[in-house]
């Protein structure tokens, strides 16, 4: 069984403070980890897809790792629009569903 | 712009009740899913459709039905609601990199 796991569950920080958060996996045959981000009531925004180990992807200030176990979320210089709760997924080989499994997300809070 | 439109946002019904929330991507994607969101089980698929008359079974398929007849349109119906099926619910669209396209969500609350 696919498994995701988030930490933590929730991060303060202040406006520049720059920080990581973490998603470690285990699934049978990655075909892809996804980063989304939650605002209160609303749907998950896509942000990246990492493939493989040592890919990395860049957006504004969030960049996006990937090891064979776990994978990063570094956020450099947040600033308070930054705050939300970060996803991740994980997708694996299994013919044709493209099923997300999901971790139970961070909750990044960002203060002025 | 590329979306993923669900109707209605907010929903309060009985139990018993039959409901469909409807659901439209403009994206041209083949494959569409369901997913309720739920305080400290995240979010977990329920049904998925490969392309048009192409539906299968996600983890919670239980009390729900979907039908796909249009690519655009994948509607989820419960035709007999019950108390444990309040949740938030997120129709997503994928493209062939799998990469999902969430919907904005509806929120479901069965008395």
């Amino acid at each position: 069984e696919d498994q995701v796991t988030q930490s933590p569950e929730a991060l303060r920080l202040q406006e520049g403070e720059s920080s990581s958060l973490n998603c470690s996996y285990t699934v049978s045959g990655l075909r892809g980890l996804f980063w989304y981000r939650q605002d209160p009531g609303k749907g998950p925004e896509f942000l990246f897809t990492l493939y493989s180990a040592g890919e990395e992807k860049e957006k504004e200030r969030l960049k996006a790792t990937l090891t064979k176990k776990e994978s990063f979320l570094h956020i450099t210089a947040p600033k308070p629009e930054d705050s939300a709760t970060y996803l991740c997924a994980v997708q694996a080989w299994r013919g044709s569903n493209y099923k997300l499994t999901f971790g139970k997300g961070t909750l990044l809070t960002v203060n002025p | 712009e590329a979306q993923v439109t669900q109707n209605p946002r907010y929903l309060i019904t009985v139990t018993g009740k039959k409901l469909t929330v409807t659901c439209s991507q403009n994206m041209n994607h083949e494959y569409m899913s369901w997913y309720r969101q739920d305080p400290g089980l995240g979010l977990r698929q329920i049904y998925y459709s490969m392309n048009v008359e192409v539906t299968d079974k996600g983890d919670v398929p239980e009390g729900y039905k979907v039908s796909r007849k249009e690519k655009r349109n994948f509607p989820l119906i419960l035709e007999s609601p019950s108390p444990n099926q309040t949740s938030l619910y997120f129709c997503a669209s994928s493209n062939d990199r799998a990469e999902a396209f969430f919907g904005q969500g509806t929120r479901l609350t069965v008395v």
